[in-house]
């Protein structure tokens, strides 16, 4: 099973709005990431955490806010979000060992910021 | 980041064989993922290099060169439903994945 499920799948807010993505795994991955993905365009980095500490954060704006409650668990906050946030937020996991650190990736959220 | 290259489309016939080159930079490499993805879908997992050379999978395959910072991936007996966006992926320090622009390949009868 390689499975990464990612609620909701599709989100529409305002720019005032407070809202979060979900993202599960259960495959025992110690790694977790969040991506930001513009249409026509490759998944940007945004977040790592590992071993549910934060890693890696690729100079996010602060209305964005990761948090990992469990190993297989990742969540990302979202506040007074602008426009061109409007995109596909995609998370994945990977096993954080070695060389082989293959990512699986969920289906990911559609984002609209009105 | 870290000037991973990739053609942006390429165009091939049913049947046939087609490779996709991958550059980029090699300080602080860890491993290259190919990864398939259709439009409005999520990346999904083709294949991956670590150590130089051929790695075969089904009608997939990858290559790398880590001295020259070169990966292709070869895709042989083309269906149509190949066609998608092609991403490459590298990974540094472990947990620092950059992707390429990826390369749209368009499948014809």
């Amino acid at each position: 099973d390689t499975e990464v499920t990612q609620t909701p799948k599709h989100l529409v807010m305002g720019m005032t709005n407070k809202k979060s993505l979900k993202c599960e795994q259960h495959m025992g991955h110690r790694a977790m990431y969040w991506y930001k993905q513009k249409a026509k365009k490759p998944p940007e980095l945004m977040f790592v955490y590992s071993y549910e500490k934060l890693s890696i954060n690729e100079s996010v704006p602060s209305r964005f806010s990761p948090e990992c409650p469990n190993s297989s668990l990742l969540n990302l906050h979202l506040h007074a979000l602008q426009p061109e946030d409007s995109a596909l937020y995609l998370c994945a996991s990977s096993q954080d060992k070695g060389a082989k650190n293959i990512q699986y990736f969920g289906a990911g959220t559609r984002l609209s910021v009105l | 980041g870290q000037n991973i290259d990739q053609p942006t489309e390429m165009t091939a016939t049913e049947g046939a064989i087609v490779q996709i080159n991958c550059t980029y930079q090699t300080s602080g490499f860890n491993g290259l993922f190919w990864y398939q993805q259709h439009a409005g879908e999520a990346p999904t997992f083709l294949s991956y290099n670590v150590l130089d050379g051929l790695e075969e999978k089904g009608r997939f395959s990858s290559f790398l060169s880590r001295s020259k910072g070169y990966s292709y991936l070869l895709l042989k007996e083309l269906q149509m439903k190949d066609s998608a966006s092609y991403l490459c992926a590298v990974g540094y320090n472990f947990n620092k994945f950059y992707f390429g622009s990826g390369t749209k390949l368009n499948v014809k009868p």
